[in-house]
């Protein structure tokens, strides 16, 4: 099974409101990342967090990261119509030299 | 820099047929990693490279598939006979440290076998 579950599945909200998607992982991790995917395109790297740290920002960008909990949290602020797109957790997980990636959020932000 | 490199973009092919898939990664990359993304089972890690050595490949689904990476600037993945449920987009990433740092991705080939 996927190392990291991303939930909810779906979101749908406004522009102007903030997003935040969750993301729980079995195993313990070197690191946690998040990735932004638009529709027929690649995987877009967001914001890499490790496993010693707790809160990172990148712009609109907050992700935050509980080892206790096997969890992180991915918030959008003020979302904007280009936002939409689906969102991927990645873990590290210790003892493995690549990246397990979950199935994703899929964003859709309305005018 | 140019990203890592993908070709081709789409591919449409018959069940039996030999595909080829191509990926130019970015130059001082040192990790390249195969990816299979499908509705039912997301995204599925196929086969890593590392130093141009394939490091894991638990994730060559079976012995149809196979993959090459002859030099740091150049990788296949070939999947010879093609099935229909072998239908899905495949991508390419590199980094400079496997999964200790950033993936970036190419833009993807989506297979389609009839």
């Amino acid at each position: 099974s996927q190392q990291g579950e991303e939930d909810p599945q779906a979101l749908s909200i406004q522009e102007g409101e903030n997003a935040t998607m969750n993301c729980s992982y079995k195993t313990s991790i070197n690191n946690l990342q998040w990735y932004r995917q638009n529709s027929g395109r690649g995987l877009v790297h967001l914001i890499l967090i490790r496993s010693n740290e707790r809160e990172k920002h990148s712009g609109r960008l907050r992700v935050t990261l509980d080892t206790s909990k096997k969890s992180s949290s991915l918030l959008i602020t003020a979302s904007r119509a280009a936002d939409t797109a689906s969102y991927f957790c990645a873990t590290f997980p210790r003892g493995y030299s690549t990246l397990t990636f979950g199935k994703g959020t899929m964003l859709l932000v309305s005018p | 820099d140019a990203g890592v490199i993908q070709s081709p973009r789409h591919e449409v092919t018959e069940m039996g047929q030999e595909v080829t898939l191509r990926c130019k990664p970015i130059s001082g990359h040192n990790s390249l990693f195969w990816y299979r993304q499908t509705m039912m089972r997301g995204l599925e890690l196929l086969i890593y490279f590392n130093n141009n050595v394939p490091i894991d490949d638990s994730g060559m689904p079976e012995d149809r598939f196979s993959a090459k990476m002859p030099n740091a600037s150049f990788s296949t993945l070939k999947i010879q006979p093609s099935e229909p449920r072998d239908s899905a987009v495949y991508f390419c990433a590199s980094s400079r440290q496997g999964g200790q740092e950033k993936l970036f991705f190419g833009s993807g080939t989506q297979l389609s076998v009839l």
